[in-house]
């Protein structure tokens, strides 16, 4: 059980902003939020992580509800690179917590 | 650069036959992984190693072993290969600790195993 919700499918055009978003309504207070993506023929690659504050880096941006609920990855300019199938996955607790990867949101760029 | 690698990107094998799928990763990575992938399924966790010779079940481990013998080799066995188990098998490390924000997990590029 992933316990996290997103969109089966978005699309977007080339170089426009994408909202990609995730719902983890359930979420405890030391759950952090992870989005990684995969492209086609390759295996996962990680995005971004948060906890509580919005977060950036170089790939993506990720805005965090402030009640933790829902988050919401941003690809400020999309590529036609781009499209994969995003994961948005909660960490569980526990040093030996484990990753647990929904279907996530298959995104298409068109040109 | 990280690396995790797999032996075979493809692989076909008959119905009842013993599989070995291996990997390997560079990064001197305690935590080890596998999962299998199948349309509309996501990806669904097998098996998993904290250390070596250390296995815990992962969600799915019916029909599955695994050995950890080195620290940066991790198999998956298939005692007795079954068409159901026609899938894509990805392999992934980590360091050790909680799953955190320095604790990035590096996939593999896959397996695709069909089984006739």
């Amino acid at each position: 059980d992933a316990k996290t919700t997103q969109p089966n499918s978005m699309e977007s055009n080339e170089e426009e902003p994408v909202h990609l978003p995730c719902n983890h309504s359930t979420i405890s207070g030391t759950d952090y939020i992870h989005w990684y993506r995969q492209l086609p023929s390759q295996g996962p690659e990680y995005v971004i992580h948060g906890l509580t504050s919005n977060v950036n880096n170089r790939m993506a941006s990720l805005a965090i509800a402030e009640d933790r609920k829902s988050s919401t990855l941003i690809l400020h300019r999309a590529t036609l690179r781009d499209a994969a199938v995003y994961y948005c996955i909660r960490s569980y607790g526990g040093s030996q917590g484990n990753l647990i990867f929904g279907k996530g949101t298959k995104l298409s760029v068109k040109p | 650069d990280v690396k995790v690698t797999q032996s075979s990107r493809y692989l076909v094998k008959r119905t009842g036959e013993k599989v070995f799928l291996e990997c390997v990763q560079d990064m001197d990575h305690e935590n080890m992984f596998w999962y299998r992938q199948d349309p509309g399924l996501g990806l669904r966790l097998i098996y998993f190693s904290y250390d070596v010779k250390m296995k815990e079940k992962g969600d799915i481990p019916e029909g599955y072993s695994v050995s950890r013998e080195k620290k940066e080799r991790f198999s998956l066995i298939l005692e007795s290969a079954s068409t159901n188990q026609t899938s894509m098998y990805l392999c992934a490390s980590r360091p050790t600790g909680a799953v955190s924000p320095d604790n990035e997990q590096y996939f593999g590029p896959g397996t695709r195993l069909t089984v006739t």
